[in-house]
């Protein structure tokens, strides 16, 4: 069965450093997605794509992130000069359509040092 | 925007018993409502869902009903068992005609053998 996949699995970094955590979406899926969740809480929005623009984005996706569909296949979310704050599980999904069920990665669990 | 809250946060239920979460919605036009769970370390996966023009729907041992009058949506397990063990959240579009999904805070439900 077809999966979305992320890539790494951890990433740790020093504030003020950016991180690029990447993505392979199910390959008929049109519709993309990054959520992020803080260890304990619950799964956030932050930015959904389509047609190779965003579609939707959350107050938590301010100028210093920004995503990117390079290639066919891969979806990339960029955080620059990463804070404290932004330690937590990075969740790439993608769906086929809408209200379509979003199948999610395994996360990259993301550590701000 | 969606505001979606959901009850309880900790339920603890006994091996063959039945377990009930609760969370009501804001967006009177939200029509997709589905269920993640989520072990342990590991994404959250769609259990079951429900679209707005239907009252109920059935899974095996999981259902779902939805009220769109008070705008609030259950789900249902009935002869839990310890594998149910998990973190349960329900979610709803953040806007109309959105897939973009805002999540509950979600319920740590334990079954006890």
């Amino acid at each position: 069965e077809p999966e979305v996949t992320q890539t790494p699995s951890h990433q740790v970094t020093q504030m003020g450093q950016e991180v690029i955590l990447r993505c392979v979406p199910i390959s008929n899926h049109l519709y993309f997605y990054w959520y992020r969740q803080i260890l304990g809480q619950k799964v956030e929005f932050l930015v959904s794509f389509y047609n190779n623009e965003i579609s939707e984005k959350s107050e938590i996706f301010d100028d210093q992130f920004s995503v990117e569909r390079p290639d066919g296949s891969n979806f990339t979310l960029k955080i620059r000069s990463t804070k404290l704050e932004d330690s937590a599980m990075y969740f790439c999904a993608s769906s086929e359509g809408l209200l379509n069920e979003q199948f999610f990665g395994p996360g990259t669990r993301l550590t701000v040092l | 925007g969606e505001n979606v809250e959901q009850h309880p946060s900790t339920l603890s239920v006994q091996e063959g018993d039945s377990a009930v979460i609760k969370c009501t919605y804001s967006d009177s036009a939200s029509n997709y409502f589905p269920w993640y769970k989520q072990e342990l370390g590991k994404r959250p996966q769609l259990i079951i869902d429900i679209r707005s023009n239907v009252g109920e729907k059935k899974d095996q041992r999981i259902a779902v009903t939805l009220n769109k009058t008070a705008k609030h949506f259950s789900l249902h397990i009935t002869e839990t068992q310890p594998e149910d063990s998990a973190v349960y959240f329900c979610a709803a579009p953040t806007q109309t005609g959105a897939n973009n999904l805002f999540f509950g805070t979600g319920t740590r439900l334990t079954v006890i053998p």
